[in-house]
């Protein structure tokens, strides 16, 4: 079975753009979390999102947003960029929504690293 | 609040030598506990988890921790590491009804 893909890999943007990362999720799983990983502030949750509704969000501001289509893959998008948001983002899927039963194990993709210049 | 500390940001140690690296949570509830291995430039791969039971879980790699409900403490130990285990790793938890909360990682480097 595939694991969890996340494109692009790396991405470069100016301050002010906005950018969409893509995460297709592990076939099968119905939930996809997004993750804000920083060498200052370590893994954050961002938001997850499971039958296509979001259930869950982390304490971002509006400027994150996400989507998720019939088929469980999701998106991210980041509007009006700022040097700050440089960071790796990590999805993560799971058959269950990922805050129900214990034993509802995420698997991780590799994550996009996002530069903001 | 709920929180995840790893208490060593860098553990160094020679290779074959035993480690150990800290991790402790805020609260004594019901808590899921997670060690997750990130190797440089790659996502979180799952080694072990505590769901209930037996206190000393094993994971993958050679890897077990120990949970310890008094202490709020899961520390990950490894009795051999090898120059292959070197990554960053990360104590997570989750809270019944909650998201996963991470810790802010241990750089683990094997020195040959």
């Amino acid at each position: 079975k595939a694991g969890v893909t996340q494109t692009p890999r790396y991405l470069i943007k100016t301050r002010g753009q906005q950018v969409t990362l893509s995460c297709s999720p592990i076939s099968g799983h119905r939930s996809v979390s997004w993750y804000q990983q920083t060498p200052g502030q370590g893994l954050q949750f961002l938001f997850e999102y499971f039958s296509e509704t979001q259930r869950n969000k982390g304490n971002f501001p509006g400027r994150f947003s996400g989507r998720q289509f019939s088929n469980s893959r999701s998106e991210m998008n980041v509007s009006t960029l700022e040097l700050g948001d440089s960071a790796l983002y990590l999805c993560a899927s799971s058959w269950r929504g990922a805050m129900e039963q214990k034993n509802n194990e995420q698997f991780f993709g590799p994550g996009t690293r996002l530069t903001v210049l | 609040a709920q929180s995840v500390t790893q208490l060593d940001s860098q553990v160094p140690v020679f290779e074959e030598a035993p480690v150990e690296l800290r991790c402790n949570y805020s609260s004594s509830v019901s808590v899921y506990l997670f060690w997750y291995v990130q190797y440089p430039n790659q996502g979180l791969q799952l080694l072990l988890k505590y769901l209930s039971g037996s206190t000393l879980v094993k994971g993958i790699n050679g890897f077990e921790a120990e949970f310890n409900k008094s202490q709020t403490s899961f520390h990950l130990r490894k009795p051999s590491v090898h120059i292959s285990d070197t990554a960053e790793y990360f104590c997570a938890v989750r809270y019944q009804g909650g998201k996963l909360i991470f810790g802010q990682g241990t750089e683990l480097s094997v020195k040959p």
